[in-house]
């Protein structure tokens, strides 16, 4: 069965220093990946999605980047923390990249307050 | 771009009660609606997933309809109990399976 696993799972930074969320997906190859935030009662944001190694989309302007340097292996960065990147930070995958929609799974989830 | 929505945002009921969840989005041109669970602190737990060309799904005792003409779904629950409390999320999916989101409707059951 196919696991996906986040980490750390809370992370205190202060503003200005650089960040790395970590998302990993097991029991699966080449799945559609995403990054999403969830601001304090609120919904989820996306924030990017990747179909493959290497090809990355965002969605909304922001002071954070994503990479996939492996296939199942997807990495949310910054160079320099803003108060406002505080959240909850989700990671999903779904399957057939590119192909018919299919049902979406997170993961646990990372939970960053910037100081 | 896709805008959910969901009402009410809070509902507290009693326990053995039906409810029902609403969701509506403005651009009909949905692949599917996936509905989530989300306990506090956690991620989220995927209920039912119902694809554009279906009506509604069925799980247990969960129900989700679809209306993609007039942007509307409704997740019902027979016979609530306790352990339904939590926030109650739908998604509109859309091409490359890129979901957006509503706000959710947080369930309190009491007992």
């Amino acid at each position: 069965s196919q696991t996906i696993h986040q980490w750390p799972a809370t992370l205190v930074q202060p503003v200005g220093s650089p960040l790395s969320l970590e998302c990993t997906v097991e029991g699966t190859s080449n799945p559609n990946l995403y990054w999403y935030r969830q601001a304090a009662g609120r919904g989820l944001q996306l924030l990017f999605y990747s179909v493959g190694i290497g090809q990355i989309s965002s969605e909304v302007p922001q002071n954070l980047s994503a990479s996939r340097p492996q296939d199942r292996q997807f990495i949310l960065s910054s160079k320099k923390l803003l108060l406002s990147d505080s959240g909850f930070y989700l990671c999903a995958w779904s399957g057939l990249a590119g192909g018919p929609s299919r049902e979406q799974f997170f993961g646990p989830g990372t939970r960053l307050t910037v100081l | 771009k896709q805008e959910v929505t969901q009402i009410p945002a809070a509902l507290s009921v009693p326990e053995g009660e039906n409810l029902v969840l609403n969701c509506s989005f403005t651009d009909s041109a949905i692949y599917n609606l996936q509905w989530f669970r989300q306990d506090p602190g956690k991620g989220l737990t995927s209920l039912l997933l119902i694809q554009s060309s279906q009506r509604e799904q069925t799980s247990g005792r969960l129900n989700a309809s679809l209306d993609k003409s007039s942007g509307r779904s409704t997740l019902y629950i027979a016979a609530s109990q306790p352990g339904d409390s939590a926030t109650y999320l739908c998604a509109a999916g859309h091409n490359f399976n890129k979901f957006y989101f509503g706000s959710g409707t947080k369930l309190n059951v009491k007992p």
